[in-house]
């Protein structure tokens, strides 16, 4: 059965360090999503990507982060200059259509920890 | 803006008794609602959604959940727990207005006793 998956499943890094962060998301999809989850809160949306840019972004998604889709197949996060406050669990997603109804297939995530 | 409340970040239930996990949403138009599953390492799994069709939605592993417009609840169901249910279970809602994304809630984790 497809499915996303993420690369790295954990990363340390220090402060202030950029840090990329890899997805394969399922091959027909059309839309992918990034989404993060600090320890002991709730996951949280920070942006939609389809047709090679971005459809959406929160307002968590600042100047620090950005995606792209350097290829067929890989969907990435970047973090220019990791804070502490950017430890969390970062998901990854994917669908084939608009999210309102088609499902949203999750990777396993990758923690993040920024000492 | 669209939110959703999951009450209970902690369930504890005997195996075999009813499963029974609450989520209330705010939406100012009509919701598709999702409640998903996640087991210990693992990603976030699709366990049902209702998108405006049958108010009564099944899902897998013998869930079901019922949305009701009168009290904005989407609660999640199963009669009959399993060791294997044992898991954190997030409900999730997407509005149009509110574009293109899911709003999850806090998460409610099961606890499965023998």
């Amino acid at each position: 059965e497809p499915e996303v998956t993420q690369t790295p499943s954990h990363q340390v890094t220090q402060m202030g360090q950029e840090v990329i962060l890899r997805c394969v998301p399922i091959s027909n999809h059309l839309y992918f999503y990034w989404y993060r989850q600090i320890l002991g809160q709730k996951v949280e949306f920070l942006v939609s990507f389809y047709n090679n840019e971005i459809s959406e972004k929160s307002e968590i998604f600042d100047d620090q982060f950005s995606v792209e889709r350097p290829d067929g197949s890989n969907f990435t996060l970047k973090i220019r200059s990791t804070k502490l406050e950017d430890s969390a669990m970062y998901f990854c997603a994917s669908s084939v259509g608009g999210p309102l109804q088609n499902e949203q297939f999750f990777g396993p995530g990758t923690r993040l920890t920024v000492l | 803006a669209q939110s959703v409340t999951q009450l209970g970040s902690h369930v504890s239930v005997s195996e075999g008794a009813l499963v029974l996990l609450r989520c209330n949403y705010s939406s100012s138009v009509p919701p598709y609602l999702f409640w998903y599953v996640q087991y210990p390492n693992q990603g976030l799994q699709l366990l049902l959604k209702y998108t405006s069709a049958a108010t009564l939605v099944k899902g897998i592993n013998g869930f079901e959940a019922e949305f009701k417009k009168s009290e904005t609840s989407f609660h999640l169901t199963k009669p009959s727990a399993h060791m294997s249910d044992a898991a954190e279970y997030f409900c999730a809602v997407n509005a149009k207005a509110a574009g293109n994304k899911l709003t999850f809630g806090g998460g409610t984790r099961v606890l499965v006793k023998p």
